[in-house]
């Protein structure tokens, strides 16, 4: 995706906490979210914040973003074999009509 | 489930040919986007509906064209396929502006 950028892929013990990092690049952006893709199916959407926050916690999910340095994480704790996916972030843009511009993507094992 | 849904799950057809992809969005939300995800290009915005009428365009081709009727749902349609059209193709719906929630897709393979 145009100007949103993942690191490609993360390991992980289960159990351990993981961090994914996406970096933007819109100010104006409004909105950030996280998406969780497993094989063969659509996009789940885990959670979202906006831009006048810092950090939200849901569950084991704790979004960070850093406006400044236009910096947003993910961190999943204790996490499960069932969170192996594909992660990606996106942001939302006004000025585009709303559209979400999505990360490459962060593919995220698991191991036992 | 996230309430979206989209017809067909798969689709296998020819270069040169035409298709049509549908979706239904969630009860209540008017939006409709289209979206494309290809190993090449990632997730790229198409287009999106609001309402029946046309509100944004991204990166769709003139080859691609989508309507959104007064039931809401949508259909993306697609001609003159070719090679690099296979990709996975999602619909998301909205019920205001600050989240979208995405179908399960429809894989298209154009042999």
């Amino acid at each position: 995706g145009e100007d949103v950028e993942q690191s490609l892929f993360l390991s992980v013990r289960e159990g351990d906490s993981s961090v994914i990092n996406c970096t933007y690049t819109d100010s104006s952006s409004t909105y950030l979210y996280w998406y969780k893709q497993e094989p063969g199916a659509g996009l789940q959407l885990l959670t979202y914040i906006f831009s006048n926050m810092d950090m939200k916690q849901d569950q084991r999910l704790t979004v960070l973003l850093n406006k400044k340095d236009k910096h947003l994480s993910l961190r999943i704790a204790d996490t499960q074999t069932g969170d192996s996916a594909i992660y990606f972030c996106a942001e939302r843009r006004p000025a585009a009509g709303n559209k979400l511009t999505f990360g490459g993507g962060t593919r995220v094992l698991v191991k036992p | 489930d996230s309430g979206v849904t989209q017809t067909p799950k798969h689709l296998i057809t020819a270069t040169g040919q035409r298709v049509t992809l549908r979706c239904s969005p969630r009860s209540g939300d008017l939006s409709v986007y289209w979206y494309q995800q290809s190993l090449d290009q990632g997730l790229q915005f198409l287009i999106q509906y609001y309402n029946g009428e046309e509100r944004a365009k991204g990166n769709i081709l003139e080859r691609f064209s989508a309507q959104q009727f007064p039931d809401l749902h949508s259909e993306l349609n697609l001609s003159s396929l070719e090679l690099g059209d296979s990709a996975l193709y999602f619909c998301a719906s909205s019920p205001g502006a600050d989240t979208q929630y995405f179908g399960p897709g429809t894989r298209l393979t154009v042999l």
